[in-house]
């Protein structure tokens, strides 16, 4: 079972659609990460949250847009997408301060996003 | 730019078989090194984490690590049919950036 929960598990939305995809861990982890990927190919990097701050956008398109309303809750959400924007969201966390420079990622099960 | 490779595969291997999955890193600075399990259409799962030179065993699992070579591998003693998976070299090149390779597809046949 994975410590990082995220909803919904699968999502079909249209192009002029609003949605948000919700991610909560309570492992006490400091820095929680967006990534997109598409099939066949590795994870990406969109968005990196440290302290409740973004610390990283990876020049993600402004029709995704994240939120870190607390500690253990991150937000992505949804407007205008486009059919190539379906692929699976993951979100990951990892520890941060001293010692944890080389913690890995602790993944969600993601949420399948197809965009109509 | 900071690069991941692996050999896309698949590899395919007999059952009881050992696997070797190789990954080279371009980031000499590199300090951390992960590999990551993905079954079809479900998230990555960490499997090893290694950060010196030389081998780690876990289990069925070795990690080798070369930062001289600037090559990771992993090792899979015995396979078995449920180590079908795409494996991911993933490298944290600094901060809170983790490079991951494209993957390498194995098959361990029954």
């Amino acid at each position: 079972d994975t410590e990082v929960t995220q909803t919904p598990k699968h999502l079909v939305m249209g192009m002029t659609n609003k949605k948000s995809l919700k991610c909560e861990q309570h492992m006490g982890h400091r820095a929680m990460y967006w990534y997109k990927q598409k099939a066949k190919k590795p994870p990406e990097l969109m968005f990196v949250y440290s302290y409740e701050k973004l610390s990283i956008n990876e020049s993600v398109p402004s029709r995704f847009s994240p939120e870190c309303p607390n500690s253990s809750l991150l937000n992505l959400h949804l407007h205008a997408l486009q059919p190539e924007d379906s692929a699976l969201y993951l979100c990951a966390s990892s520890p941060t301060g001293p010692g944890t420079d080389n913690s890995p990622l602790h993944f969600g099960n993601g949420t399948r996003l197809t965009v109509t | 730019q900071k690069e991941v490779e692996q050999n896309s595969g698949p590899l395919s291997v007999p059952e009881g078989a050992i696997a070797s999955l190789n990954c080279t890193y371009s980031d000499r600075g590199s300090q951390s090194f992960f590999w990551y399990r993905q079954y079809s259409g479900k998230s990555p799962e960490l499997i090893m984490s290694i950060y010196s030179n030389g081998d780690k065993e876990d289990g069925r699992f070795t990690a080798q690590l070369n930062k001289a070579s600037q090559y990771v591998s992993l090792l899979i003693r015995d396979s078995q049919p449920s180590d079908s998976a795409t494996y991911l070299c993933a490298v944290k090149t600094g901060g809170f950036k983790t490079i991951f390779g494209a993957g390498t597809r194995l098959f361990v046949k029954a």
